[in-house]
């Protein structure tokens, strides 16, 4: 079935640890997302990419790095320098807009990081 | 895009229809209405969407006011299944290089056996 694959979904990391988290999709989506949950509050978002090879920063992109090499993959890479990196990450993709009306955003299951 | 309000949490009986309101007082004239929840330690899920004529879908209706200043949306006969967050969110045409959906706070809706 068609649907988007994050991984791991429990990862613990000491500090000062570079981690990467996957994010796999086989919708055929051009669009991808990754947002950042804290308990209690809403989603952030961290870095997203409209099409292969070309990513923005989001609302919260710094500690964070990305890659867009392939259409259906899109990690995101939580960097030392991020300094509250414990949270819950959600990575969404969806279709190219049509005629200006976004579709729907289909989400992964997200991945749970902890730093100890 | 406009900021919504919503209440931080509702209580409904199972069975019963659960109504979520939210305030988008702002909206503008091309601005949709979306509506996602996420159950808990999950990814958000699509609900509906709808502009200024009332939706429905095999989930949800989306009652929208005749202003557009807000909206309802309506789970038919709430299941403990159910309670999740659920996000209001007013979102543009040609939302522009950003293209994106920006997620409040939400509604904790808790369905009671």
């Amino acid at each position: 079935d068609g649907g988007i694959t994050q991984s791991p979904k429990y990862l613990f990391r000491k500090e000062g640890q570079n981690v990467t988290l996957s994010c796999e999709q086989n919708l055929n989506h051009d669009a991808m997302y990754w947002y950042r949950q804290d308990p209690g509050q809403g989603l952030r978002l961290i870095y997203y990419s409209q099409i292969v090879n070309d990513f923005q920063k989001g609302d919260i992109a710094e500690g964070y790095s990305v890659s867009r090499e392939k259409k259906e993959s899109f990690p995101l890479t939580v960097t030392s320098a991020q300094k509250n990196p414990t949270a819950f990450y959600l990575c969404a993709s969806r279709e190219r807009e049509r005629g200006g009306l976004p579709g729907e955003l289909f989400f992964g299951e997200g991945s749970r990081l902890t730093v100890l | 895009d406009a900021k919504t309000t919503q209440p931080p949490s509702m209580d409904c009986a199972e069975g019963r229809a659960a109504n979520l309101p939210c305030n988008h007082s702002t909206i503008s004239g091309n601005e949709y209405v979306y509506w996602y929840r996420q159950i808990h330690s999950q990814g958000p899920q699509y609900i509906i969407h709808g502009l200024k004529n009332n939706e429905t879908n095999e989930m949800a209706s989306l009652i929208i006011t005749e202003d557009r200043k807000s909206s309802t949306l309506i789970l038919p006969h709430a299941t403990l299944r159910d309670t999740a967050v659920y996000y209001c969110i007013a979102r543009g045409l040609y939302g522009g290089a950003t293209n994106k959906l920006i997620f409040g706070t939400g509604t904790l809706l808790a369905v009671q056996p």
